[in-house]
């Protein structure tokens, strides 16, 4: 199965600044990454697929980038709506595979 | 606008089997994949299988192999997951969402990531 690791596991960013969580793919994923939001008893929500492509709807203080092994998710501009667990999942192969959830605070 | 709509939660014993449906509306149900997704509390996001009704097709991950079937039933437009054999580590919010993925009668696209999601069903084991 291929693992993928996010790091940090948590993050408190000031209102206003910039967060990057990283994820990386124990081998290749091309460019066959989502990114998903999850508040407190929610469903997840769906930001970023096929690595750096916005779903619609979804903020552009929003974006992803990297292919291959190494993956990022940057908020521009951290808002108080964006506290929430971030996970990647890869779809390159099956089992499709999730990282272990980044947790995002306000500082 | 796609709606996943998911059955009640359910509170089940140990080495007994568990059954939740997914209803779809607003899209066209049999050029999708249905995937489910559980959640254990506290815990991380996690694939078991999905089922393309269309083909009526089903990749299961293997360490739910012989334990979990997915069915659809596209006259109600209704995905189902049974999970038998169910231990307290089953114990999860069980969630089904809609694999991106577009089909037609000869093949379907790769996106295999998740756009719609239930609102997700609690699945309790305990004796």
């Amino acid at each position: 199965d291929i693992v993928m690791t996010q790091s940090p596991d948590s993050l408190a960013v000031s209102l206003g600044e910039r967060a990057t969580i990283n994820c990386k793919s124990s081998s290749s994923n091309d460019n066959y990454l989502a990114w998903y939001q999850q508040k407190p008893g929610q469903p997840p929500r769906l930001l970023i697929y096929w690595a750096s492509t916005r779903e619609s709807g979804v903020p552009d203080r929003f974006s992803g980038s990297g292919s291959g092994t190494d993956f990022t998710l940057t908020i521009s501009s951290l808002q108080a709506e964006d506290v929430a667990v971030y996970y990647c999942q890869q779809y390159y192969n099956t089992p499709w595979t999730f990282g272990q959830g980044t947790k995002v605070e306000i500082k | 606008q796609v709606q996943l709509v998911q059955s009640g939660g359910e509170v089940k014993k140990p080495g007994s089997s568990v059954k939740v449906s997914c209803k779809a509306s607003g899209g066209t149900f049999t050029s999708y994949g249905i995937s489910w997704v559980r959640q254990a509390p506290g815990q991380g996001l996690e694939w078991m299988g999905g089922i393309i009704p269309m083909f009526d097709t089903a990749k299961y991950a293997e360490k739910f192999q012989g334990r979990i079937t997915l069915t659809a039933d596209e006259s109600t437009s209704t995905a189902y997951m049974e999970l038998s054999s169910l231990r307290s580590e089953d114990t999860a919010v069980y969630y089904c969402a809609r694999d991106a993925l577009y089909c037609t009668t000869i093949s379907c696209s790769d996106s295999y990531y998740f756009d719609y999601w239930g609102q997700g069903t609690l699945v309790t084991v305990s004796s």
